[in-house]
This record gives C-alpha cells, structure tokens and sequence, in this order.
C-alpha cells in the first residue's frame, strides 16, 4: 500500500502563473516531509523541506504547506519558469533517519512559455 | 569536486548473469544509498550504509548485496540479474541521516535484463 501519494502524473501550467503539486500520506508516524525536483537523465535533487512541527516553510519561489489533520501537503512555486519544467517528487520519513525514507511516484510539472 | 559518481551508466545484463554497481563520492559523508526507480514509481531504497564497513537493508533489499569497503565507495551487487530487477538505479550520499541534511545524488545507471 502507497504510504506517499501523488494522484496528479501529469501538471501543466503558463510561465509567470502558480503551480501547485500536492502529496497525500497514510502513515502519522512521518515526521519530516521533503520536495525532490528531477530532470531527465539526472538524479533527484533536494528542493525544500517541513518538519512535521510546522505548517510552512518557504524558500523563495518554492513554499511547501502542511496539514497535517487532513495528511496532505503542497508545494507551491510561484512564478512559475520554464526551468522548473520537471519530475516533482514528494518523499517522507520517520524516526528521523533519511534511512526510511519513503517517495511518491512523482509529478511532472511543463511550465509553457 | 564531482559529487556522487554513478559507473557505469548503462548495462545490458542476461538473466543470471552478475554485476556490480559502483558509487563514489568526494563530500566525505558517512551515509551512502542506494535507490531503484521503476517506469511510473517513485524511487525505493534498496540498501543503506551509515559509515565505512556497515551496511543495512532497505525497504526492497531482496536479490541485491552490498558493500562498503571504503567511505568514498558504496558497492551494489546482483548476483543473479532477473528481468524484474531492470530499473534505473541511483546512489545517494548524506553527511548525516538527519532530515536536515541534504541527500545528494548521482545521475544513475540504467540496466536491463533481458
């Protein structure tokens, strides 16, 4: 069973306006949360993270919100760029180790000009 | 500074026969992973090692082993490819398992078998 899911595979959205990909989780114990951002044929890079202690974080154009009575999180970009065109992945963790760390299958975000 | 480095970046296996995976880093980190990511699925952690000499199982560990003989370096083996496990395999490095602490990535290797 899919503890981590992104029921959206594909978002499209025009350069300048926002995207909003969004994360669904089953497990309560998950106390970290995190955004991986992956272009084709390279390995995922880190994006922005929560903690599980809070509702939002921000880090420029990138915020991610939390809620964590209805399981659910989003990261917002805003604006959007053609540059941010690519696979999105939700992952998160419990114990605090990234040993159990448990991704989605990924968005894939086209940002058009 | 090259990060994490994947070899080889792709391999056309037969079923049965093996190989080995090889990931590097040059950040000094303790903590080395690797990941499979299927056609469709998100990545799964298949194996871990929190310094040099340890290794622990991950959440798909069956049909792989592992090693660590050297900090810098964290080896992946399948002894016996099967067709299931064509995949996109990526390696992973932290200073730390802190969530706190980034993972970084390699670029993967990509392996079929036939």
């Amino acid at each position: 069973d899919q503890q981590v899911k992104q029921n959206s595979p594909s978002l499209s959205v025009q350069e300048g306006r926002i995207s909003i990909l969004n994360c669904d989780y089953t497990n309560s114990m998950f106390d970290y949360f995190l955004w991986y951002k992956k272009y084709p044929a390279e390995g995922p890079t880190f994006l922005i993270s929560i903690s599980s202690i809070k509702d939002k974080n921000e880090d420029g154009r990138f915020t991610v919100f939390l809620n964590k009575s209805a399981k659910h999180l989003s990261l917002h970009i805003v604006p959007s760029q053609p540059g941010d065109s690519a696979v999105y992945f939700c992952a998160a963790l419990y114990g605090g180790s990234q040993g159990n760390l448990i991704f989605g299958k990924g968005t894939k975000l086209s940002v058009k000009p | 500074n090259a990060g994490v480095t994947q070899t080889p970046k792709f391999r056309v296996l037969k079923t049965g026969q093996s190989m080995t995976l090889l990931c590097a880093q040059d950040m000094n980190h303790e903590y080395m992973y690797w990941y499979r990511q299927d056609p469709g699925m998100g990545l799964r952690l298949i194996h871990y090692s929190v310094g040099e000499g340890t290794t622990a199982k991950g959440e798909v560990p069956d049909g792989y082993n592992v090693s660590r003989l050297k900090k810098q370096n964290f080896l992946l083996g399948l002894e016996s490819a099967a067709p299931s496990q064509t995949s996109v395999y990526f390696c992973a490095s932290s200073y730390s398992p802190s969530p706190q602490e980034t993972q970084y990535f390699g670029p993967g290797t990509r392996l079929l078998v036939l």
